[in-house]
């Protein structure tokens, strides 16, 4: 089984200054097509997670470009260059190539 | 763009089983794992377990093999999750995600209470 670590397990940030996220896998998850399936989610409270970013560093339709994700092989990072009171909740790293998808989350809170 | 939508609510007895369903549209269903992600209240996502809507293998998280059963109806692209033998810590809100595919359900809210 893959094991998939994020650091810090907690992040409080004051708005307006930035944070940073790191995931790191067991293994690699370069997929054989050329690319690696690295997700990131925000799970706000009382929702389902919704995506941020996905193929490492593609944002989804709709997400502020204060979001970023970069890395490769086994090592990302989630960026948030500025947060704001609505970037609070749980966030997860999660990639399709192996099992289990995920490990556990950050949980981001204002000061 | 895709959807899915869970079935209702559901309370149940200590022992008893409870089987969620998962409809997929606007995307083809045979083409992305369908996964069965579970919360407690309070707590993380735990990952169940998988099914390959084409070929209907699947892949259990061990802490759930031999109380869980995922399946699937291709003619109606629906996805199942049965789970068994009920205690109160499977109290959580259970999630189908096709996560490739970028789409998770709304969740069903599964209480299991005497």
């Amino acid at each position: 089984d893959i094991v998939m670590t994020q650091t810090p397990l907690s992040l409080s940030v004051t708005p307006g200054q930035p944070a940073s996220i790191s995931c790191k896998s067991s293994q690699s998850l370069l997929h054989s097509d050329g690319k690696t399936y690295l997700y990131w989610y925000l799970q706000k409270p009382g929702q389902s997670p919704q995506l941020l970013i996905y193929e490492v560093s593609i944002r989804f339709s709709g997400v502020p470009d204060r979001f970023s994700g970069s890395g490769s092989g086994t090592d990302f990072t989630l960026k948030i260059s500025r947060v704001e009171a609505e970037d609070v909740g749980v966030y997860y790293c999660m990639q399709s190539t192996q099992l289990p998808p995920f490990g556990g989350g950050t949980k981001v809170e204002i000061k | 763009q895709g959807q899915l939508v869970q079935s209702g609510a559901e309370v149940k007895k200590p022992g008893a089983s409870v089987k969620v369903s998962c409809k997929a549209s606007g995307y083809t269903f045979t083409d992305y794992y369908m996964h069965w992600v579970r919360q407690a209240p309070g707590q993380g996502l735990e990952w169940m377990g998988r099914i390959n809507p084409n070929s209907g293998g699947t892949n259990y998280a061990q802490k759930f093999q031999g109380r869980v059963t995922m399946t699937r109806d291709t003619s109606i692209s629906t996805a199942y999750m049965e789970l068994t033998r009920l205690r109160s810590d499977d109290t959580a809100v259970y999630y189908c995600a096709a996560i490739s595919r970028k789409t998770w359900g709304q969740g069903t809210t599964v209480t299991v209470s005497s």
